[in-house]
């Protein structure tokens, strides 16, 4: 069984669209979170959920709203896309780091969105 | 702003040739640093982590990585690279505490040549 699970792996689309991105994990894990990866390789982080509550959300768009329905998914959604919204995105999880301090994250196999 | 270096972005090395990379980080808190490794096309794999202890931590194959305190380093190592290795290598720190955001260095691609 697939620990962090993602979908769509693949995802093209033209500017303008509204698309999302699917994140479970199956580790009874409390803290989720979404990376993205640019064209150079780059990781930084956009947003982090701990028990369905947002605890860090990093500079982006407001078109990027992530969304919690329980501890286990995490998804993305994104509105009015652009060029350079084109990247990898990986989901990730973590026990809480408020109670068990600093731990490993485990990293989904990513989504990697083209816009056209 | 808190930020972790990684000063190679190409190194291109022959089987058997030892690796070393280097990593400095920012954060001048409790430390947590990691390193982690993409290969093509797949997602991101744990290879080790320092939280206290000895600064000499192993890691998985044949990786290990010094944490230097006074110089705000955490280098990878490994003696003796094969073609497998070929891949991205990313260095991490745990910034914040219970916040749990992982600050990434931009990568260094590993190109191993038979």
């Amino acid at each position: 069984d697939t620990a962090v699970s993602q979908t769509p792996k693949y995802l093209v689309t033209q500017m303008g669209n509204d698309k999302s991105i699917k994140c479970e994990q199956n580790l009874g894990h409390d803290t989720m979170y979404w990376y993205k990866q640019d064209s150079k390789k780059f990781l930084k982080i956009m947003f982090s959920y701990n028990n369905k509550e947002l605890i860090i959300n990093e500079t982006v768009p407001n078109r990027f709203s992530p969304k919690s329905p329980d501890k286990a998914h995490l998804n993305l959604h994104i509105n009015s896309l652009e060029l350079g919204d084109s990247a990898v995105y990986f989901c990730a999880s973590s026990q809480d780091p408020s109670k068990f301090g600093a731990n490993v994250l485990t990293f989904g196999a990513g989504s990697r969105l083209t816009v056209l | 702003a808190q930020s972790v270096s990684q000063h190679n972005h190409h190194v291109i090395l022959s089987e058997a040739a030892s690796l070393e990379l280097g990593c400095n980080y920012s954060y001048g808190g409790t430390v947590n640093l990691f390193w982690y490794v993409q290969y093509p096309g797949q997602h991101l794999q744990l290879l080790l982590k320092y939280f206290s202890g000895d600064p000499l931590v192993k890691g998985i194959k044949g990786f290990e990585a010094e944490f230097i305190k006074s110089k705000f380093s955490f280098n990878l190592r490994k003696p003796s690279v094969q073609w497998s290795d070929t891949a991205e290598y990313f260095c991490a720190e745990l910034y914040g505490g219970s916040q749990g955001n992982l600050i990434f260095g931009k990568g260094t691609k590993l190109s191993v040549k038979p």
